[in-house]
């Protein structure tokens, strides 16, 4: 039961640089999101799905796509990398009990440094 | 504007003793509070949690208190243990909305 998973583990990147993140769940959790972790800022929401197909805002959206083309998977796609994105990037599911997710599990974390 | 704020970002304790962390929020709509626990290298973990119609939630060794008319909620470890030293992030949401999170406060507990 491996839970989230998160991949890769880490990157170094290039300015200017794409790259994909996956997270993969095998919960069969309806809701999953993407949040970074910086010094001093805590989680903030990147982006976030409320179900396959569907995708939605967080906090700080911006320089960043995400996919959710199958249930279990959520992808995060960095189309030009800054080095203000360079952060540690947690993804996590949860699960819908009647109209509420409950339940946050969260993936190791994928470090992500952009020079 | 920070709708979930830990003011505190670090705080010492010595082991057996009580560490208590605090969260302050502004957002009166918020109806349940949560505390997340994170170690180095690894993703935040779920601790604890209370529902904005409790004051009071207990589980062993943590104790979670929330006082709605101060906007303010706090987390007890009693007695704390070595294992205790990580980050503690409080995290708030409204109905079906992502959780909220705060900065985080990292406890040292010293044997």
């Amino acid at each position: 039961n491996a839970g989230v998973t998160q991949t890769p583990k880490f990157r170094v990147l290039k300015t200017g640089q794409s790259m994909t993140l996956l997270c993969a769940q095998d919960m069969n959790h309806e809701y999953m999101y993407w949040y970074r972790q910086d010094p001093g800022m805590g989680l903030r929401l990147i982006h976030y799905s409320v179900g396959e197909g569907t995708t939605a805002k967080g906090e700080v959206p911006d320089g960043y796509n995400v996919s959710r083309l199958k249930k279990q998977n959520f992808l995060l796609g960095l189309e030009s990398a800054a080095p203000s994105q360079t952060s540690v990037y947690f993804c996590a599911s949860s699960e819908l009990l009647g109209t509420v997710s409950y339940g946050y599990t969260f993936g190791s974390g994928t470090r992500l440094t952009v020079v | 504007d920070q709708q979930v704020k830990q003011n505190s970002p670090s705080l010492s304790v010595q082991e057996g003793r009580i560490s208590i962390l605090n969260c302050d929020y502004t957002n009166s709509m918020f109806d349940y509070f949560l505390w997340y626990k994170k170690y180095p290298a690894e993703g935040p973990t779920f601790l604890i949690s209370i529902s904005s119609i409790k004051d009071k939630n207990e589980d062993g060794r943590f104790t979670v208190f929330l006082n709605k008319s101060a906007k303010h909620l706090s987390l007890h470890i009693v007695p704390s243990q070595p294992g205790d030293s990580a980050v503690y992030f409080c995290a708030a949401r409204k109905g079906n909305t992502p959780l909220v999170f705060g900065k985080g406060t990292r406890l040292s507990v010293i044997a």
